[in-house]
């Protein structure tokens, strides 16, 4: 395992469009993060997992954001009804319970025109 | 979590040790100090963290001052591989969410 999987990298798509983000965690991480980041700032939370539960979520996360990670591996995260406030780059991070060892993955670059 | 200051930019030459400073003046007794790194296009990768004592890693070194209200993220040897956008957070390890929170960070750039 070489780390944190992100897919697809870069997405393109129309105002009103619905997006969904798929991210693979180290395997033995049995705690998944999503972050938001726009150009120029730092990554901003969004939501985290431990296993297959959902355990906080951002103010960031509006209704029409939704995550999941049904069976404590993977992850996806939707956008629904993409607005162009959305266009960011996506990253999802895995640890293994509260320890230092946060790994990110290479993000998705998110475009809405 | 404590909020933490780090200056915009700096610039650095190949070769030469590059010093970052972060302050954390207002940092409690059980947070840590984290540094993390990002790299143009990639996501976060961490680089060091400690409590009080001085850290050191195959990557860099962590000093942080008797009364913890600043420290210096130092690369030894800069390369041009280095520059990127440094990250100073301080964070109780245990707390919920375990989330970090990223500030503006310092965008180093390294020169031949």
């Amino acid at each position: 395992d070489t780390g944190v999987s992100q897919d697809p990298r870069h997405k393109i798509t129309k105002r009103g469009q619905n997006v969904t983000f798929r991210c693979d965690p180290i395997s033995e991480h049995n705690r998944l993060y999503w972050y938001r980041q726009t150009l120029g700032q730092g990554p901003e939370f969004l939501t985290y997992f431990q296993n297959e539960a959902q355990l906080e979520k951002s103010r960031l996360l509006s209704d029409r954001f939704s995550a999941e990670r049904p069976k404590g591996s993977f992850s996806t995260l939707e956008i629904q009804r993409t607005e162009q406030g959305d266009s960011a780059m996506y990253l999802c991070a895995s640890s293994v319970g509260t320890g230092y060892g946060y790994t990110f993955g290479s993000g998705t670059r998110l475009t809405v025109v | 979590d404590a909020k933490t200051t780090q200056p915009t930019s700096m610039d650095c030459a190949e070769g030469r040790a590059a010093n970052l400073p972060c302050n954390h003046s207002t940092i409690s007794g059980n947070e840590y100090v984290y540094w993390y790194r990002q790299i143009h296009s990639q996501g976060p990768q961490y680089i060091i963290h400690g409590l009080k004592n001085n850290e050191t890693n195959e990557m860099a070194s962590l000093i942080i001052t008797e009364d913890r209200k600043s420290s210096t993220l130092i690369l030894p040897h800069a390369t041009l591989r280095d520059t990127a956008v440094y990250y100073c957070i301080v964070r109780v390890p245990q707390a919920a969410g375990n989330k970090l929170t990223f500030g503006g960070g310092t965008r180093v750039l390294v020169k031949p």
